[in-house]
């Protein structure tokens, strides 16, 4: 157990709608990454939220959006979702900012999203 | 730009048998390279990484992983495969210049027969 949390851990929806994932950081961790992964595409990076703030943008669609709220929990919002968008996101949180690579990542369960 | 390449998609391997995972990053700046496994329906557990302190890692489970510059690789290996290794195993990559976000490889699935 990683001490990062996801849910729900499962989701099925239409084509259209829009879905939230919810993540919660390892106690004491201020960052907050989010990660695609899917058949085709692999492991992507999403975006990176510090304390509160965006600090890193991967390949995430305009149709996505995250924040990381006060108390450093963070939500992905994903809407007009598509077929294509059915994956595992996966939700990872560390101590710092990562500006240095000695700072690890650990990474939660993840939510299965299918988009029928 | 960064990169990860792992060689090999599936490697299966026999009980006891040595465990070779390959991976190889492209980097303009100096890397910090991790190992991370994921066992069906799991998340990524992180099995080691290199951050410049030593060019032979120890990581959990048994694994190691060498860090070669002038090969720009970082393979994996284990002496004596498990059944219980039996997952997916992904190298990736970070940089000080990229903000925070890891490069990861396609992943190597890993059998083991008995």
């Amino acid at each position: 157990d990683s001490g990062v949390t996801q849910t729900p851990k499962h989701l099925i929806t239409a084509t259209g709608q829009r879905v939230t994932l919810r993540c919660s950081p390892r106690s004491g961790d201020l960052s907050v990454y989010w990660y695609q992964q899917s058949l085709d595409q692999g492991l992507q990076f999403l975006i990176q939220y510090y304390n509160g703030e965006e600090r890193a943008k991967g390949n995430i669609l305009e149709r996505f959006s995250a924040q990381q709220f006060p108390d450093l929990h963070s939500e992905l919002n994903l809407s007009s979702l598509e077929l294509g968008d059915s994956a595992l996101y996966f939700c990872a949180s560390s101590v710092g900012a990562v500006s240095l690579g000695t700072d690890t990542q650990y990474f939660g369960p993840g939510t299965r999203l299918t988009v029928l | 730009a960064q990169s990860v390449t792992q060689l090999g998609s599936h490697v299966s391997v026999s009980e006891g048998a040595l465990v070779l995972l390959r991976c190889n990053y492209s980097s303009s700046v100096p890397p910090y390279l991790f190992w991370y496994v994921q066992y069906p329906n799991q998340g990524l557990q992180l099995l080691l990484k290199y951050t410049s302190a030593a060019t032979l890692v120890k990581g959990i489970n048994g694994f190691e992983a060498e860090f070669k510059k002038s090969e720009t690789s970082f393979h994996l290996t284990k002496p004596s495969a498990h059944m219980s290794d039996a997952a997916e195993y992904f190298c990736a990559v970070h940089t000080d210049n990229q903000g925070g976000k890891l490069i990861f490889g396609q992943g190597t699935e890993l059998s083991v027969k008995p």
